[in-house]
């Protein structure tokens, strides 16, 4: 059965360092989303990702986080310069044919920022 | 105030029992998700619907739009479904309520 996956699962970095999440959608889906969850807190929101360009983000995306679609495979999340409280899971998502369909959920990459 | 409500925060059950898990939201939606989280914290879809009910082996997720709210019914619980369950109701993004964390003892 077709899955999201994601690379890697648990990344440690230094405050200031750049990271890069990866993901890999599931190859016919169109939508792509990352969200968020901090430890003990709910899931959240960051960004929606269609035709490559970013079709709705929350005020939480802001200018340290960008998306791309380097190739016709990876989708990826970079953090720029990396605070403490980026600390958190990151769940990349696709769907077939955005909000009204079913997204199905990578496992998540853990990152830890020191 | 927060947009999507779950009701019990923490439920534990006897294998066997009935479980039913409820979740109020205050927005305008055009679907609801139930999804399941596990331990480990990988997020799996369980059911999406924006009408009436669904079924799923064990699983039952019901919606009732004018009311706002949405149930997941857990029927013949087992130790396996020891999870977090969480409703996230979709208007331009999906907004998640806080999950209901249930324990199913043998």
């Amino acid at each position: 059965e077709p899955e999201v996956t994601q690379t890697p699962s648990h990344q440690v970095t230094q405050m200031g360092q750049e990271v890069i999440l990866r993901c890999v959608p599931i190859s016919n889906h169109l939508y792509f989303y990352w969200y968020r969850q901090i430890l003990g807190q709910k899931v959240e929101f960051l960004v929606s990702f269609y035709n490559n360009e970013i079709s709705e983000k929350s005020e939480i995306f802001d200018d340290q986080f960008s998306v791309e679609r380097p190739d016709g495979s990876n989708f990826t999340l970079k953090i720029r310069s990396t605070k403490l409280e980026d600390s958190a899971m990151y769940f990349c998502a696709s769907s077939e044919m955005g909000l009204y369909n079913e997204q199905f959920f990578g496992p998540g990459t853990r990152l830890t920022v020191l | 105030k927060n947009e999507v409500e779950q009701s019990p925060q923490n439920l534990t059950a006897q294998e066997g029992e009935f479980i039913t898990i409820n979740c109020s939201y205050s927005v305008g939606i055009s679907a609801l998700h139930w999804l399941q989280q596990h331990p480990g914290g990988g997020i799996v879809s369980l059911f999406m619907l924006s009408s009436g009910k669904k079924k799923h082996g064990r699983l039952i997720a019901t919606i009732n739009i004018q009311e706002k709210h949405s149930s997941l019914h857990i029927t013949a619980s087992h130790p396996r479904d020891s999870a977090v369950y969480i409703c996230a109701v979709m208007n331009d993004k999906l907004i998640f309520g806080t999950g209901t964390r249930l324990q199913v003892f043998p």
